[in-house]
């Protein structure tokens, strides 16, 4: 199971700011390890939005942003657009499973 | 450009073993962590495990996550260009997508920054 957990769902209209909580532990996020947010789009491999907490793959929107803080890593989306509507999935390291890379639970964004 | 193609999805039964393939390209892969990534019908995203290159610091050691350590093996042909999954022993609970992926080739982190189209297991009887 995910040692990283996330909203099921949320959702804005048009233009609206949202934002995806990603809550951890001492031993993935608080231990200092960076979080990676990701974007899957339905019926499509997942692409990398956010890597190193807070930086933006080249051809990613400024319209999405990543922070950390403590055992919690955020992932904002301002100015909500309809293909933004997809399932963002953060993911970390974990030092307590044998040097496991840990995927959050998955959330889905719905586009009012 | 890279280009990840995997191959050898199908039907199996519980028991069975399959092996999956990922032809790379547009990077060197002998100097590339690579991972396998998989989803389970209308499930989440699963770190299945991950080989690191063969330079003398990585050693192209392998980690797999807790479900299939001991089932699965990851390995590389390097001279092809290609990245396998050897899965054995399979369980309806394998059942699932499975992405390759590279480990921070474009952004030197420990993300995953390239993904296949993915290819679709089936452990039933």
């Amino acid at each position: 199971q995910s040692v990283l957990t996330q909203p099921p769902s949320v959702s804005g209209a048009p233009g609206q700011r949202v934002t995806i909580s990603c809550t951890g532990s001492s031993s993935n996020i608080g231990a200092g390890y960076d979080v990676h947010w990701y974007q899957q789009l339905p019926g499509t491999a997942p692409k990398v939005l956010i890597y190193g907490n807070t930086n933006r793959p080249s051809g990613v929107p400024d319209r999405f942003a990543g922070s950390k803080s403590g055992t919690s890593a955020s992932l904002a989306i301002t100015g909500l657009q309809a293909e933004d509507e997809a399932d963002y999935y953060c993911q970390s390291f974990d030092s307590s499973l044998s040097g496991s890379y840990v995927f959050g639970t998955g959330t889905k964004v719905t586009v009012l | 450009e890279v280009h990840l193609v995997e191959s050898g999805g199908g039907l199996v039964k519980p028991g069975g073993s399959l092996r999956l393939s990922c032809a790379a390209s547009g990077f060197t892969l002998s100097n590339a962590w690579m991972s396998w990534v998989r989803q389970a019908p209308g499930k989440g995203l699963e770190w299945v495990g991950r080989i690191k290159s063969k330079t003398k610091t990585d050693g192209g050691t392998t980690d797999y996550a807790a479900p299939v350590k001991g089932r699965f093996t990851i390995s590389r042909d390097d001279s092809k260009s290609t990245l396998y999954l050897q899965m054995n022993s399979l369980k309806t609970e394998d059942t699932a997508v499975y992405y390759c992926s590279t480990v921070g080739v474009s952004t030197g982190g420990y993300d995953f920054d390239y993904w296949g189209q993915g290819t679709l297991v089936t452990v039933s009887s």
